[in-house]
């Protein structure tokens, strides 16, 4: 089983700074990764997939970047509407594995 | 508009079954794969299982094999999920989500499934 590993667990920052978040895999999955937005009560929302291009509707100001183990989640700057937990997913092997999750909170 | 939404969760005994529902609107299920995933209360996501536009290809976690059943029926628009031998580990919010390109997209609501007695 491919072990996603996302970091930080939680990042603290205000509205229109930067955020960069990282997920690691424990054995290469090329760029089968996508990321999704979780916000409190809702189901998650497809941002970004084949690690690097968006979802129909998503804001330019979300990126994704990497391939291999190291992928990178980047929101430009951040809207009050961001502040919400994301998790990477890698379709690569069976079975399908999400990370950890890293909460982007308000500071 | 594209909508899924999922039905059957409640309260259930260990040992217990029960079958959940997906049903699809804004769209046609037969041209798409199919997942369900659940989520622990306060926990992250775990994809639970798969099934393939024909039902030809089926994949379940190693957590539910043996116990749940994926299922779909195309002529109502629907995906199932029957869940036996529950345990209190099972209990969880259960997402069904379409598959296009290879990712979830979109999700329904959930449903809740408490294992408990």
């Amino acid at each position: 089983e491919i072990v996603l590993t996302q970091s930080p667990a939680t990042l603290s920052l205000s509205p229109g700074e930067s955020a960069t978040l990282s997920c690691r895999a424990s054995q290469s999955v090329s760029s089968s990764l996508a990321w999704y937005q979780q916000k409190p009560g809702q189901a998650p929302r497809l941002l970004i997939y084949d690690a690097s291009n968006r979802a129909t509707g998503i804001p330019a100001r979300f990126s994704g970047s990497g391939s291999g183990t190291d992928f990178t989640l980047t929101i430009s700057s951040l809207e009050p509407e961001d502040f919400a937990v994301y998790y990477c997913q890698q379709r690569s092997n069976w079975p399908l594995t999400f990370g950890g999750g890293t909460k982007v909170e308000i500071k | 508009e594209m909508q899924l939404v999922e039905s059957g969760g409640g309260l259930v005994q260990p040992g217990g079954s029960l079958r959940l529902s997906c049903a699809a609107s804004g769209f046609t299920l037969r041209d798409f794969v199919m997942n369900w995933v659940r989520q622990a209360p306060g926990k992250g996501l775990e994809w639970v299982s798969y099934i393939s536009r024909s039902s030809s290809s089926i994949y379940y976690a190693d957590s539910v094999k043996g116990r749940f059943t994926i299922s779909r029926d195309n002529a109502k628009n629907s995906l199932y999920l029957q869940m036996n031998s529950l345990r209190a580990e099972d209990t969880a919010v259960y997402y069904c989500a379409r598959e296009i390109g290879g990712w979830s997209d979109p999700w329904g609501q959930g449903t809740l499934v408490t294992v408990s007695s």
